[in-house]
């Protein structure tokens, strides 16, 4: 499968201000990249569909003003969490697609903490 | 609504016994249904995708099921061991859509 990397692996900010996680996939060109959100003791959940040279499609309840996704090349793509609470501290994943036959390749996550 | 449901209880067995994990579905029509391992504060790791036309699939010590008119799949793991102690979780794409869809995982400890 697909190698993932994701930066940073934690993250500590202030409310108020903006933190970007960088997915990239290494070895494998990704027209899609999938961010996940993953609350504790809870299962992922699917924050938004990244496209290679086009908007995100959200999912429904997903503030697009908030989390601004970008995918400006086809091994990277960015989630900004813009003015960040204290609610929006938990665990940001991507993933990467090669095809149904291999199922989904996962970055190691960010834990985000917002103080 | 659609929900895809997995044993929350952890699943407490001991080294060398087999490990089944259930999972079900309903208001889905996969194409393909896929199991992930977590460990805590890791990204998931694909483990097997099985699809709609197949009834089994293994590998080594994994085996998974998938019975579309139960809207069922159990995952095996036979003779299992400590290390395969982590939470496992089942995935599953809806008509047309690539994005997965996950439960909530089962967390599975293997006592020594």
């Amino acid at each position: 499968g697909a190698v993932v990397s994701q930066h940073p692996s934690r993250v500590i900010c202030k409310s108020g201000t903006s933190v970007k996680i960088e997915c990239r996939s290494l070895d494998f060109q990704a027209t899609t990249m999938f961010w996940y959100r993953q609350f504790p003791k809870q299962s992922l959940m699917l924050m938004a569909t990244s496209n290679e040279g086009s908007k995100a499609t959200y999912e429904q309840g997903v503030e697009k003003d908030k989390f601004l996704i970008n995918h400006a090349s086809l091994t990277l793509s960015t989630l900004t969490v813009t003015s960040a609470h204290p609610e929006d501290s938990s665990f940001y994943i991507c993933s990467v697609g090669q095809g149904a036959n291999y199922g989904y390749t996962f970055g190691s996550g960010t834990r985000l903490t917002v103080v | 609504s659609q929900k895809i449901e997995q044993n929350s209880e952890a699943l407490n067995i001991q080294e060398g016994k087999t490990a089944t994990l259930t999972c079900n579905y309903t208001n889905y029509s996969p194409a393909y249904l896929q199991w992930y391992r977590q460990d805590p504060g890791r990204g998931p790791v694909f483990l097997l995708l099985i699809r709609e036309n197949e009834k089994e699939k293994r590998k080594e010590r994994l085996k998974v099921t998938f019975d579309t008119t139960l809207k069922q799949s159990l995952f095996h793991i036979t003779a299992s061991q400590p290390a395969d102690s982590a939470t496992y979780l089942c995935a599953l794409s809806d008509t047309g859509r690539r994005a997965l869809t996950f439960g909530s995982g089962t967390r599975l400890q293997v006592q020594p």
